[in-house]
């Protein structure tokens, strides 16, 4: 079945700019998660969906980013005012479990911001 | 202290030989332990899960001490496949996952 999908893949931006990152979860899954992974860093948590609710959002760098999943289903990471320093991947998961039972999670591709 | 910390590598082993990755933790309230892989430029996936005891899963043995608050990750019979990027994720509240900065380990022919 389709997996964790992502777009637009690479994403070039000025400082300054907006962007907006999409994510589409593996359909079904309840849970979704944003993650950012600077270059030689591991996956730094982001914010946490549990359907629509955003239950944790406690991983956002500044008040520039904000994040949205309004029917439960596609996410969209949205940064305003672009940095230099927001260059990493963007990575999304996404977890059928909702329950503190389980955290497998299935990651997509990503997409790589480069600021310039 | 980090919330998870690893040895970033690399590891450079020949293929065939047996390795071991170890990761520590500082969330006492942790309960549930992962795994995962992430290849070059590539998306992390998930390797194993880590409960109790620990399990195996053919060449891969993962091991949870959480008395000393570490888990380990064992590779059998190395095969240039297994190079990649090995992630320690203890999973503390909700299903917040916090990831390790990897381990690097690199198959040699």
């Amino acid at each position: 079945g389709a997996g964790v999908s992502q777009s637009p893949r690479y994403k070039v931006a000025k400082r300054g700019q907006d962007v907006a990152l999409r994510c589409d979860p593996i359909s079904g899954h309840v849970s979704l998660f944003w993650y950012q992974q600077a270059l030689g860093q591991g996956p730094e948590f982001l914010t946490y969906f549990q359907n629509e609710a955003q239950l944790d959002k406690s991983g956002l760098p500044s008040d520039r980013f904000f994040a949205e999943r309004p029917e439960g289903s596609v996410s969209t990471l949205k940064i305003q005012r672009t940095q230099q320093e927001d260059s990493a991947v963007y990575l999304c998961a996404s977890s059928l479990r909702r329950d503190r039972g389980s955290g497998e999670q299935y990651f997509g591709p990503g997409t790589r911001l480069t600021v310039t | 202290r980090k919330e998870v910390e690893q040895d970033p590598g690399p590891f450079n082993v020949p293929e065939g030989a047996t390795v071991a990755f170890n990761c520590t933790y500082s969330n006492s309230a942790s309960q549930s332990f992962f795994w995962y892989r992430q290849d070059c430029r590539k998306e992390p996936k998930l390797l194993m899960s880590v409960y109790s005891s620990g399990n195996e899963d053919g060449r891969f043995t993962a091991q949870l001490n959480r008395a000393s608050q570490y888990i380990s990750l064992l590779i059998r019979d190395s095969k240039l496949s297994d190079s990649a990027t090995y992630l320690c994720a203890p999973k503390g509240g909700y299903q917040k996952v916090t990831f390790g900065i990897g381990t690097k380990l690199q198959v040699i022919p």
